[in-house]
């Protein structure tokens, strides 16, 4: 079954506690994305990989990292987590023309 | 500044009848358009697509409609089933990028 796999799915931590969370798929696709929901705000780009060792920034890349060293993982990595970094984050994965796959989410919660 | 706009953040509609939701965008390079659609506690799944080459894409109870002069499209739920009740997303992508504009959402609830 095509899926994308984040881990966990729900964490509350404290500010400054490094935390990763993970991407995985299955699917051998090119490209994966992070996203945040947060309310009224919809869904918005944190970084992407167009390939293995190929990372770029999205929209809203401040205080997050991304790395890409296998085509199948992508991890999303709080090095300081702060507050304002409490939301709703979701990966996905696609390949050309075709519509992007979305993982089931990771709520982080940064007291 | 928002290159995909759903100003709509909300749909109320009864079961059985059409729902309508709205998108519209600015940058004239998008050329393939995407809905998906999302419950709570899930990922976003993709519903339906349209390319710029068409006007109208049909599945099932689901179609889009394209108007490129006007930059906007929307989509048709006919009819409307409780199940329906989610948040959709609109989203645009241009020249066969991967990296597609999501709009903000529009919650909809079908009510019995």
């Amino acid at each position: 079954e095509a899926q994308v796999t984040q881990n966990p799915r729900y964490l509350i931590t404290v500010t400054g506690k490094k935390l990763t969370v993970t991407c995985s798929q299955n699917m051998n696709h090119e490209y994966m994305s992070w996203y945040r929901q947060d309310p009224g705000l919809g869904l918005r780009q944190i970084y992407y990989s167009m390939n293995v060792e190929v990372t770029d920034k999205g929209d809203v890349p401040e205080g997050y990292k991304v790395s890409r060293k296998e085509k199948r993982n992508f991890p999303l990595i709080l090095e300081s987590p702060s507050p304002n970094q409490t939301s709703l984050y979701f990966c996905a994965s696609g390949t050309y023309n075709q519509p992007q796959h979305f993982g089931d989410g990771t709520r982080l919660s940064i007291l | 500044d928002q290159q995909v706009k759903q100003n709509s953040p909300s749909l109320s509609v009864q079961e059985g009848r059409i729902s309508i939701l709205n998108c519209d965008y600015t940058n004239s390079m998008f050329d393939y358009f995407l809905w998906y659609k999302k419950y709570p506690a899930e990922g976003p799944t993709f519903l339906i697509s349209i390319s710029s080459i068409k006007d109208k894409n049909e599945d099932g109870r689901f179609t889009v409609f394209l108007n490129k002069s006007a930059k906007h499209l929307s989509l048709h739920i006919v009819p409307s089933q409780p199940g329906d009740s989610a948040v959709y997303f609109c989203a645009a992508l241009s020249g066969g990028s991967y990296i597609p504009t999501f709009g903000r959402g529009t919650s909809l609830i079908v009510h019995p």
